[in-house]
């Protein structure tokens, strides 16, 4: 149980170019859904946590014109990178979490390289 | 700030022995931890948590001890095997139940 997928799992775009990934829980409702990038040999580092029918909560320094996030199901949570630029490229990932519950349940990550 | 690290980067172990990855943090606020494995290219797996009540929790092959005197947490994996190899990351969930990862350490079994 517990399983969440990510799509797509790498992505390759020209500067300038939207991607969207999206990230979904696949035998539970997520009530909360959080998005992560990792650059290598480095930790995850939060980008924003999304809440199901509301906007979602950026962090400190995270743009949030330029991510956006729709977490428009209990399911199913979305990451646009807008106007991407070579400096965006990184490996995004979700994570889960279930109404009441506190371990985060992640997604396999999508590589992006902007290009 | 508050925050999670890891003692070590780098842990290399012989297939078979028992590996201890270690981890310090400092909000002693915090009442829950989670241990994750993340192999290369993939998401992080959770492997055990343990909440700030108990000092000691086992799963298969793993154990996860809690110091809240001196803030520390510990991993140990017995019998480790070439699969063990993998980035460990300790993760501290705050009151606002929000997740605070440590740096990682790069477990390496030799055959």
């Amino acid at each position: 149980g517990a399983v969440v997928s990510q799509h797509p799992s790498w992505v390759i775009c020209k500067s300038g170019t939207s991607v969207k990934i999206e990230c979904r829980s696949l035998d539970f409702q997520a009530t909360t859904m959080f998005w992560y990038r990792q650059f290598p040999k480095q930790s995850l580092m939060l980008m924003a946590t999304s809440n199901e029918g509301s906007k979602a909560t950026y962090e400190q320094g995270v743009e949030k014109d330029k991510f956006l996030i729709n977490h428009a199901s209990l399911t199913l949570s979305t990451l646009t990178v807008t106007s991407a630029h070579p400096e965006d490229s990184s490996f995004y990932i979700c994570s889960a979490r279930y109404s009441g519950g506190d371990t985060q349940y992640f997604g396999p990550g999508t590589r992006l390289t902007v290009l | 700030g508050e925050s999670v690290g890891l003692h070590l980067p780098t842990l290399s172990v012989q297939e078979g022995d028992n590996s201890i990855i270690n981890c310090a943090y400092s909000n002693s606020a915090s009442d829950y931890f989670i241990w994750y494995k993340q192999e290369s290219g993939k998401g992080p797996q959770f492997i055990i948590d343990i909440r700030s009540n108990m000092d000691k929790r086992q799963g298969q092959r793993v154990t996860v001890l809690l110091n809240k005197t001196v803030k520390h947490l510990s991993l140990q994996i017995a019998a480790t095997q070439p699969g063990d190899s993998a980035v460990y990351f300790c993760a501290e969930n705050n009151a606002g139940n929000m997740l605070t990862f440590g740096g990682g350490t790069r477990l390496m079994v030799k055959p």
